[in-house]
């Protein structure tokens, strides 16, 4: 079945630092793989997306995010951080060949230090 | 254009009553989706509609929930019998495609009291 997970709950960086949140899928073939963020009282924005093809995708707000398959991961890179970036971030993994029926990690909460 | 609109955006009722959450997705989005997000946990699916197809509703926790879609359009998730673990925000979203991303409306807060 497929699973994703996000190993950290919490995260807290100062603005201006580089940030990494890890992904891990569990899924038998090739998977779309997605990262939203979740601003406080706003609904979920998809920030990148993985189908296919270059293995190392760019998104909105200066986001960027690396599909490695032998390591079953897609985490999500920022190479300087700010303060609007704190929020929640969710990684989701959907079937290819399907329909788009997303299954989310838990989640990243990122808090950012002035 | 519009995004995903859900109504109401806040619902406290008390427990054992039956609630009606709508959906409005994108115009001419086939597809139609429900989330729940409980505190502190990730969103968990709960059902998929696509066009005319029957839908997917393998992520209903129990027959209390139910869901329909009229004229592939507006949507509305029911919950009789509204028990505490019921609160959560309830999540719809829209596709344009099967393999379109989602876009999701802002959620409606549901307490049960």
């Amino acid at each position: 079945a497929q699973s994703v997970t996000q190993p950290d709950i919490h995260i807290t960086v100062s603005e201006g630092a580089s940030l990494e949140l890890r992904c891990n899928y569990s899924y038998g073939a090739t998977p779309y793989l997605f990262w939203y963020v979740q601003s406080p009282g706003q609904g979920l924005q998809l920030l990148l997306k993985y189908f296919s093809g270059d293995t190392l995708v760019q998104g909105i707000k200066g986001f960027e995010a690396e599909f490695k398959r032998s390591q079953s991961s897609f985490n999500l890179r920022k190479p300087s951080v700010h303060w609007s970036d704190a929020a929640e971030y969710f990684c989701a993994v959907g079937a290819t060949g399907g329909y788009n029926k997303l299954i989310f990690g838990a989640g990243t909460r990122l808090a950012v230090h002035p | 254009g519009a995004g995903v609109s859900q109504s109401p955006s806040n619902k406290v009722t008390e427990k054992g009553k039956d609630v009606e959450l709508r959906c409005d997705p994108i115009s001419g989005h086939t597809a139609l989706y429900w989330y729940r997000q409980s505190l502190g946990q990730g969103l968990e699916f709960l059902i998929y509609f696509q066009g005319n197809s029957a839908p997917d509703k393998s992520g209903l926790p129990s027959d209390r929930f139910s869901a329909e879609r009229t004229g592939g359009s507006v949507s509305t998730l029911t919950i009789q019998r509204t028990q505490q673990e019921d609160s959560a925000v309830y999540l719809c979203a829209s596709s344009s495609r099967p393999d379109s991303p989602l876009h999701f409306g802002n959620g409606t807060r549901l307490t049960v009291t």
